[in-house]
């Protein structure tokens, strides 16, 4: 049980275009889910708290709106990055609350061009 | 500030010698601890947390308030316990969690 899941797991898009990141919990729901980026050999980095129904919390130094996250329900939570430059290619990972844990996502890597 | 620091990027072990990973902590306030484990191509799971004082796959952590320290150990080293190890605390209403930058360790045959 808590599986959580991302798709896609990978993605290519060239500059200035956006892409949708979606982060499931498969058999468990989630009022919260967490955002996090990841750069090569580098630890994880807290982007935004996702809760059910309301705004997106972000971290100092995120841009929301470059960043736009929707947690349309309790089991999906999805991260857009608008205009994408190659400064945003990075690895992305999700992770939803239950339980008093945090459960993770595989992780998406998105690759601008 | 709250940061969460393991000092060491990598270490590196042979099979059967004893493994600490180090991991100190700033917070102000009484954070909870955790202890998570990235094999390879694998996603992020939780080792351990401190408030469950159990024993996870040999491994434990005691987590000492007065030098702000949470250290990984195991008495022998697997082979199979070759991974990144990120140290992370979480504290107050959020449950953000907060990560260190993480230790690869390696275990030599």
């Amino acid at each position: 049980g808590a599986v959580v899941s991302q798709h896609p797991s990978w993605v290519i898009c060239k500059s200035g275009t956006s892409v949708k990141i979606e982060c499931r919990s498969l058999d468990f729901q989630a009022t919260t889910m967490f955002w996090y980026r990841q750069f090569p050999k580098q630890s994880l980095m807290l982007m935004a708290t996702s809760n059910e129904g309301s705004k997106a919390t972000y971290e100092q130094g995120v841009e929301k709106d470059k960043f736009l996250i929707n947690h349309a329900s309790l089991t999906l939570s999805t991260l857009t990055v608008t205009s994408a430059h190659p400064e945003d290619s990075s690895f992305y990972i999700c992770s939803a609350y239950k339980w008093g844990e945090q459960y993770f996502g595989p992780g998406t890597r998105l690759t601008v061009t | 500030a709250q940061r969460v620091t393991q000092p060491e990027k990598l270490l590196s072990v042979f099979k059967g010698a004893p493994v600490e990973l180090k991991c100190n902590y700033s917070y102000s306030g009484s954070p909870e601890l955790f202890w998570y484990v990235q094999y390879s191509r694998q996603r992020l799971q939780l080792l351990l947390r401190h408030i469950s004082r159990e024993s996870i796959k040999g491994f434990t952590a005691d987590l000492n308030k007065g030098e702000t320290s949470f250290h990984l150990k195991k008495p022998f080293a697997q082979e199979e316990d070759s991974a990144m190890y990120y140290c992370a605390l979480t504290g107050g209403a959020t449950n953000k969690l907060i990560f260190g930058t993480g230790t690869l360790l390696a275990v030599q045959p």
